[in-house]
C-alpha cells in the first residue's frame, strides 16, 4: 500500500502548550489537503483543510501551514487540552478526486 | 441529524468466506467512500460511490467490491477472505463528490479474519 506505517510517530505535550504535528506529502500534483483527528474506537473526524492556493489557514485553536516547495504540511494546535489526545492524519488529494492518500498518522498525547 | 452509521460494528469470519458491510450516509449526502485501516498500512482508500456509480477505486484486488443504492446507502463486499483483510473498514459520506466537500466518517466495522 501507499502508507507503510510500522511505527506510529508519537508526540507528547504538556497541557496548555502548543502542539505542532508535521506531515510530508508525496504527490506534487496534490492540491487539496485535509487534517483528521481519530480518537480511540472512532472514525476520523475532519479538523481543517487547505487548498494549494493558500499557505496558511486558521480554525478554532488550529492552524494548518502548507509549504508546497518542500511538500510539507503542518497542524498547529494552540493551548493543547487533554481532549486533543488522539491520532492525527494528514491526507492529500486532487480536486479532481482521483485518489486520496493518507499519511501514517501521529499519536498526540497530552500530559495533564 | 444522525451521523454516518455502519453495520455491523464487529465481525468475525474465517478464511475463504465472504462478507458484506453496510454504510448509511448522513441524510442528503450522495457521496460515499470506503477506506481500510490497518496498523501496518494505515488508512487506504478503497472506492467512492456517487449517484449509484463507482467513481474512483484504490489499489485493491477485485475481491473488494461495492455498490450504492438509490437512497445513497452503500455496501461493500469482500469475497474469499484472507487473514490480511482483517482491518477496520471505514465509510465516509459527503454532500457532493470528493474534495469539494467535507467528509464525515462513520465509526467503522472491525473485521477479524481467522
Amino acid at each position: 500500500g501507499e502508507n507503510v506505517g510500522l511505527h506510529l510517530p508519537t508526540l507528547s505535550v504538556q497541557e496548555g502548550d502548543n502542539s505542532i504535528i508535521n506531515c510530508a506529502y508525496s504527490n506534487s500534483a496534490s492540491d487539496y489537503f485535509i487534517w483528521y483527528k481519530q480518537e480511540s474506537g472512532k472514525g476520523p473526524q475532519f479538523i481543517i483543510d487547505i487548498r494549494s492556493n493558500m499557505d496558511k489557514r486558521q480554525g478554532q485553536r488550529v492552524t494548518v501551514l502548507l509549504n508546497k516547495t518542500v511538500k510539507h504540511l503542518s497542524l498547529q494546535i494552540a493551548a493543547t487540552q487533554p481532549g486533543d489526545s488522539a491520532v492525527y492524519f494528514c491526507a492529500e488529494t486532487t480536486t479532481s478526486y482521483d485518489k486520496v492518500i493518507f499519511g501514517p498518522g501521529t499519536s498526540l498525547s497530552v500530559i495533564p | 441529524k444522525a451521523g454516518v452509521t455502519q453495520t455491523p460494528r464487529y465481525l468475525i469470519k474465517t478464511r475463504g468466506q465472504q462478507v458484506t458491510l453496510s454504510c448509511s450516509p448522513i441524510s442528503g449526502h450522495r457521496s460515499v467512500s470506503w477506506y481500510q485501516q490497518t496498523p501496518g498500512q494505515g488508512l487506504q482508500f478503497l472506492f467512492e460511490y456517487f449517484s449509484e456509480t463507482q467513481r474512483n477505486k484504490g489499489n485493491f484486488p477485485g475481491r473488494f467490491s461495492g455498490r450504492q443504492f438509490s437512497n445513497s446507502r452503500s455496501e461493500m463486499n469482500v469475497s474469499t477472505l484472507e487473514l490480511g483483510d482483517s482491518a477496520l473498514y471505514l465509510c465516509a459520506s459527503s454532500l457532493v463528490r470528493g474534495t469539494t466537500d467535507t467528509q464525515y466518517f462513520g465509526p467503522g466495522t472491525r473485521l477479524t479474519v481467522l
